[in-house]
């Protein structure tokens, strides 16, 4: 079982719905979480952190963590056409240096 | 304004040839990383290092090398032993050994003919 899992897509969700992103993983002491979005051709860029369990909402960002079940999801409310994108889940694991480890992302297509 | 300038943004090279990424920083970050893109198969890491003149291989190390000789530069090599080196490869900073969030450079894309 790898790491982090997330399923590929694409997602396809009309302008102006919720978008939910999900991902799991296999480790049980890990401690950081985030949710980067990468655009075609270009580098992830960070849009959320999630430490603790339960939401953290940040604008239009909601990050959910549930530790016992081993999973972190991002709900994308009033979804735009520019956030489509792949969304990267990472997990940063205790005694591991510091490094993420990342999921093989999640396309998102928002139609019009 | 700070960032991570990695550099060239695009490269060819023929096959068995080394050829080594620029990766810079001026955000004062202690800790480095080099990753390796490939489609559908997400972000793999490949060299880190979490202070001058120190480094660890990471999970595909193979066939690459790193140096660490300032804070601010962390370049790779791609040695002709990588066996499949076309890849988009990304530099990341962090401010320190505790915190996670990672900030990219834009990459590079290599390309070997």
């Amino acid at each position: 079982q790898k790491e982090v899992e997330q399923n590929s897509g694409p997602l396809s969700v009309p302008e102006g719905a919720i978008a939910s992103l999900n991902c799991t993983y296999s480790d049980r002491v890990s401690q950081s979480f985030f949710w980067y979005r990468q655009y075609s051709g270009k580098s992830p860029e960070l849009i959320m952190s999630i430490y603790s369990n339960g939401d953290k909402e940040d604008g239009r960002f909601t990050a959910q963590l549930n530790k016992a079940s081993q999973y972190v999801s991002l709900l994308i409310r009033d979804s735009q056409p520019s956030d489509s994108a792949t969304y990267l889940c990472a997990l940063e694991i205790t005694g591991t240096a510091s490094k993420l480890t990342f999921g093989t992302g999640t396309r998102l297509q928002v139609t019009l | 304004d700070g960032g991570i300038t990695q550099s060239p943004k695009y490269l060819f090279r023929k096959e068995g040839q080394n050829v080594t990424l620029s990766c810079e920083q001026n955000l004062n970050h202690d800790a480095m990383y080099w990753y390796r893109q490939d489609p559908g198969q997400g972000l793999r890491l490949i060299y880190y290092s979490q202070i001058v003149n120190d480094f660890q291989k990471g999970d595909i190390a193979e066939g690459y090398s790193v140096s660490r000789e300032k804070k601010e530069s962390f370049p790779l090599t791609v040695t002709s032993a990588q066996k499949n080196p076309t890849a988009f490869y990304l530099c990341a900073s962090k401010v320190g050994l505790d915190t996670g969030e990672l900030f990219f450079g834009e990459g590079s894309r290599l390309t070997v003919l």
